[in-house]
């Protein structure tokens, strides 16, 4: 049973608009939510990250929402690029030792 | 730049062999990870490690065990291999960096057991 669960699977947007993943855990004690891209071949890397004693985080054109009542975060890339095409994870950790990872979403951004 | 080596990105192996999946990372890093990635359910973390010799299970460490005797060395080892482990094997160190905790992927071991 996945801990952190993700949506959608995959997602489609035209270049200039915006892409929204959303996720949710159940477990309290994570106090640490980051969002990792994958591009094919590769393993994933750091995107953005948030702690839940702040509700939005925003670096360039990638932004975190994290609702803390709700046990929910999201990801929005603004002005959506075709190099943003990749799979992006959420993923949550409790005390740092160690990290739950989303099933994953499959972003397309078409020219 | 951190480096996260894998011994091999391609493995194939018949069922019921012993494999080893072995990862190097070179920044000193204390906690190392072992994930499996598969189609629709992402990565799911196998085992841990915060120290030399310190081992914690994941959500899905059964047919799997791991051996950290050095610190920038973690090995992932499948007993008895079974089709059903045929996946592809993600390892990760972690560190603090910029207030964050970053993992580095290393670039994936792809299993195939036949």
């Amino acid at each position: 049973q996945q801990q952190v669960k993700q949506s959608p699977q995959s997602l489609i947007v035209q270049k200039g608009g915006i892409s929204i993943i959303n996720c949710a855990y159940e477990n309290t004690a994570f106090d640490y939510f980051p969002w990792y891209q994958q591009f094919p071949g590769k393993g994933p890397a750091l995107l953005i990250a948030i702690r839940p004693d702040v509700s939005e985080k925003k670096e360039g054109r990638f932004t975190i929402s994290f609702n803390k009542s709700a046990k929910q975060f999201s990801l929005h890339i603004m002005d959506s690029q075709p190099g943003d095409s990749a799979t992006y994870f959420c993923a949550a950790s409790q005390n740092n030792n160690d990290m739950r990872f989303g099933a994953g979403t499959r972003l397309t951004v078409k020219p | 730049d951190v480096k996260v080596t894998q011994s091999s990105r391609y493995l194939v192996k018949r069922t019921g062999e012993k494999v080893f999946l072995e990862c190097v990372q070179d920044m000193d890093h204390e906690n190392m990870f072992w994930y499996r990635q598969d189609p629709g359910l992402g990565l799911r973390l196998i085992y841990f490690s915060y120290d030399v010799k310190m081992k914690e299970k994941g959500d899905i460490p059964e047919g799997y065990s791991v051996s950290r005797e050095k610190k920038e060395r973690f090995s992932l080892i499948l007993e008895s291999a079974s089709t059903n482990q045929t996946s592809m094997y993600l390892c990760a160190s972690m560190e603090l960096s910029r207030g964050l905790y970053e993992q580095y992927f290393g670039p994936g071991t792809r299993l195939t057991v036949t």
